[in-house]
């Protein structure tokens, strides 16, 4: 069975730099394009990033872009996000995420809280 | 893509049906036929799960009172008869255009 466990998440001050860690186990990690998916407090569902099985295609929301860098070591099955200059509306949970195929997620992470407070 | 869903708030009854409805500001078919169209599950406090994908293709253990259709912008999931453990927040996804998108959720209770 598939699972992501992420790690990482912390309280960082405005303008502060955070990376996100994913433990990826009971799959080839190698074989499957992976993401990062994060949701503020009480609110939807935001697509971050993605990134290909290699590491060679990433893929940013454009909101993010330059702040946010997706990685992964296909070595160790780890995923990462490094995020730097944190805004207060960073806050959120991040969930790591498989792409199962073209345009689906298919397993979920419990989620990492990343809080920045005002 | 902004998918927009409604209602955004939905009480029911147990073992009534409920219909969800997702739409999207462009067609969600893509260069190769397919149409990704995907429906999420949340329970309070839990990941989301994902019940269907590419329109009406149910997830291995979701019960068949979970149904999904439509096609090009428009689409539903329905749910017949629904049950104590369908409380929650329901979510389209398209995943057709980058960057990917969700609905804003529906949340599901029980009157």
């Amino acid at each position: 069975e598939a699972q992501l466990v992420e790690s990482g998440g912390d309280s960082v001050q405005p303008g502060g730099s955070l990376r996100l860690s994913c433990a990826a186990s009971g799959f080839t990690f190698n074989n499957y394009w992976m993401g990062w998916v994060r949701q503020a407090p009480g609110k939807g569902l935001e697509w971050v990033a993605t990134i290909s099985q290699g590491g060679g295609d990433r893929f940013y929301v454009d909101s993010l872009k330059g702040r946010f860098a997706i990685s992964r070591d296909n070595a160790k099955d780890l995923l990462y996000l490094q995020m730097i200059t944190l805004r207060v509306d960073d806050t959120a949970v991040y969930y790591c995420v498989r792409l199962e195929a073209v345009g689906t997620v298919d397993h979920w992470g419990q989620g990492a809280l990343v809080t920045v407070p005002s | 893509a902004v998918m927009t869903q409604s209602p955004l708030s939905l009480p029911v009854i147990f073992g009534q049906s409920a219909s969800i409805s997702c739409r999207s500001s462009q067609s969600l078919v893509s260069s190769d036929g397919n149409t990704y169209l995907n429906w999420f599950h949340q329970r309070p406090g839990q990941s989301p799960r994902r019940l269907i994908y590419k329109v009406s293709v149910r997830d291995s253990g979701v019960p068949d009172r979970f149904s999904g259709s439509g096609s090009g912008t428009d689409f539903t999931l329905k749910i017949s008869k629904v049950e104590a453990e369908d409380v929650g927040v329901f979510y389209c996804m398209q995943g057709t255009h980058w960057p990917w998108t969700f609905g804003q959720g529906t949340k599901v209770e029980i009157k």
